[in-house]
C-alpha cells in the first residue's frame, strides 16, 4: 500500500546532541510537510517542500532544518535539541494544494533528556 | 489570515448518543473544509471533507456540511461507538497555497 512512513517512532535524544528525524512516501506526492506536535495541541507547521523549493514558516526556529534529497525522502533536523523540542513530529505529504488531502506518517515521538 | 475555531473538549458520551463538534472557520476566497481524526499514539488521518458550498462529506457514519453562510462545518454522527475514541481535528486548506490550517482539536471520549 501507498504511505507515509517515519523512522524512528520513539527517538530519545540528549539536551544539545543533533538528531534527525526521517520520513518517506510512497505517493509521489509533490509536498511533504513538517508538523510539531506537543500534547493536546494542534500541530504547527515548521515547513514543508513543494518538490525542492522550501517554505519556511516565520516562527520556526533556527534550530530546526529540513532536506529533501528527492521525491521520496525528506528529513528534519534538530542541531541542538532543548527541553522544550520535545514532541511528536509528523510528517505529511498532499498532491500539489492545501485545498487536497494531507496524508499523515505516524508520527515520531521525540524525547530529549 | 485564515483561522479554524473549533469547540474544546473533552466531550464524553455514552455509547450510541449523537454528536456534534462545532467548526467555524474564517478564510479568504473559497477555502476546503476538512476533519481529521487522531487515535492515540498515532498520526492524523482523513475522515471527510467537502470542497465547495453545501457539500456534505461523510465517511464511517460521520457527516459534515459545508455551510458558506455560516462559515461551518459541524462534525456529526448519530451513534457514536466506543471505538470513536480520538481527537478530532477541523482545518482547512486556502486555495493556491500548501498551508492547512488546524484548530486546536476535540477530544472525545465515549464510555461504554
Amino acid at each position: 500500500d501507498a504511505m507515509v512512513i517515519q523512522n524512528p517512532r520513539y527517538q530519545v535524544t540528549q539536551f544539545g546532541k543533533p538528531v534527525t528525524l526521517s520520513c518517506s512516501q510512497t505517493l509521489n506526492h509533490n509536498v511533504m510537510y513538517w508538523y510539531q506536535q506537543k500534547s493536546s495541541q494542534a500541530p504547527k507547521l515548521l515547513f514543508h517542500y513543494y518538490d525542492k523549493d522550501f517554505n519556511n514558516e516565520a516562527d520556526t526556529p533556527d534550530n530546526f532544518q529540513s532536506r529533501r534529497p528527492n521525491t521520496s525522502f525528506c528529513f528534519l533536523d534538530i542541531r541542538s535539541p532543548g527541553l522544550g523540542d520535545a514532541a511528536m513530529y509528523l510528517c505529511a505529504t498532499s498532491i500539489r494544494l492545501a485545498q487536497e488531502t494531507q496524508y499523515f506518517g505516524p508520527g515520531t515521538r521525540l524525547l530529549v533528556l | 489570515g485564515d483561522s479554524v475555531t473549533q469547540m474544546e473538549g473533552p466531550v464524553t458520551l455514552s455509547e450510541e448518543a449523537f454528536l456534534t463538534i462545532n467548526c467555524t472557520y474564517t478564510a479568504t476566497g473559497y477555502p476546503s473544509l476538512f476533519w481529521y481524526v487522531q487515535y492515540p499514539g498515532e498520526g492524523l488521518q482523513l475522515l471527510l471533507k467537502a470542497t465547495k458550498a453545501d457539500d456534505k462529506g461523510s465517511n464511517k457514519g460521520f457527516e459534515a456540511t459545508y455551510r458558506k453562510e455560516t462559515t461551518s462545518f459541524h462534525l456529526e454522527k448519530g451513534s457514536v461507538q466506543v471505538s470513536d475514541s480520538a481527537v478530532y481535528f477541523c482545518a482547512l486548506g486556502s486555495g493556491g497555497y500548501q498551508k492547512v490550517t488546524f484548530g486546536i482539536g476535540t477530544k472525545l471520549q465515549v464510555i461504554p
